[in-house]
């Protein structure tokens, strides 16, 4: 079965520290990994996936099978990357919907 | 410009009476899917479709019903609301390989 794990509800970090962000996954077939970010009162929105390995924001994630994890990574945070991250699994094919994680709200103090 | 309109933004209704929550999407996107998002629990999904006449329930469908009579519309049918129901509501849809595009979400208060 999917199953997501984001094991901290809170993260509160100062700006300018790092922020790692943790997702693991559990999933038997080939997994495609997201990460939404929903900012205060707006809606979700994509912020990365795996397969396009790009920096959005400062913010980059590697899927790393053999832990079956996608962390979420920004070397510094800014205020404006206070929000909810969710981390999401669906199948590669595209047509299995996504499961999401619980969440983890950052909040990144001045 | 695409998107996923839902209506009502807010909607304050009592135990039992019957409401429905449109979501529409201009992408001709053949997914769409119902969420609802609890402080704690994340986004869990209620039903989803993979095309016309084609629905399914995802994680916490009891209480809830859909229909998908057209590619473009998923609403969303609550016979018989009741307090637990109270949320935050999204619609989302998708094609093939593609990411989730969200609606702006529907604040639902059951009294």
């Amino acid at each position: 079965a999917q199953r997501v794990t984001q094991p901290e509800k809170l993260l509160s970090v100062f700006k300018g520290a790092p922020v790692e962000l943790k997702c693991n996954y559990s999933y038997s077939g080939s997994p495609e990994l997201f990460w939404y970010v929903q900012y205060s009162r707006q809606r979700l929105q994509l912020l990365l996936r795996h397969i396009s390995r790009e920096s959005i924001k400062g913010f980059t994630a590697d899927l790393n099978k053999g832990e079956t994890s996608f962390h979420l990574k920004k070397p510094f945070a800014q205020e404006e990357d206070s929000a909810m991250y969710y981390c999401a699994l669906g199948g590669y094919s595209g047509n299995t919907p996504l499961v999401f994680g619980k969440g983890t709200r950052l909040s990144v103090i001045a | 410009e695409a998107q996923v309109t839902q209506n009502p933004r807010y909607l304050i209704t009592v135990t039992g009476k019957k409401l429905t929550v449109t979501c529409s999407q201009n992408m001709n996107h053949e997914y769409m899917s119902w969420y609802r998002q609890d402080p704690g629990l994340g986004l869990r999904q209620i039903y989803y479709s993979m095309n016309v006449e084609v629905t399914d329930k995802g994680d916490v469908p009891e209480g809830y019903k859909v229909s998908r009579k057209e590619k473009r519309n998923f609403p969303l049918i609550l016979e018989s609301p009741s307090p637990n129901q109270t949320s935050l509501y999204f619609c989302a849809s998708w094609s093939g390989n593609s990411p989730l595009h969200f609606g702006n979400g529907t604040r639902l208060t059951v009294t």
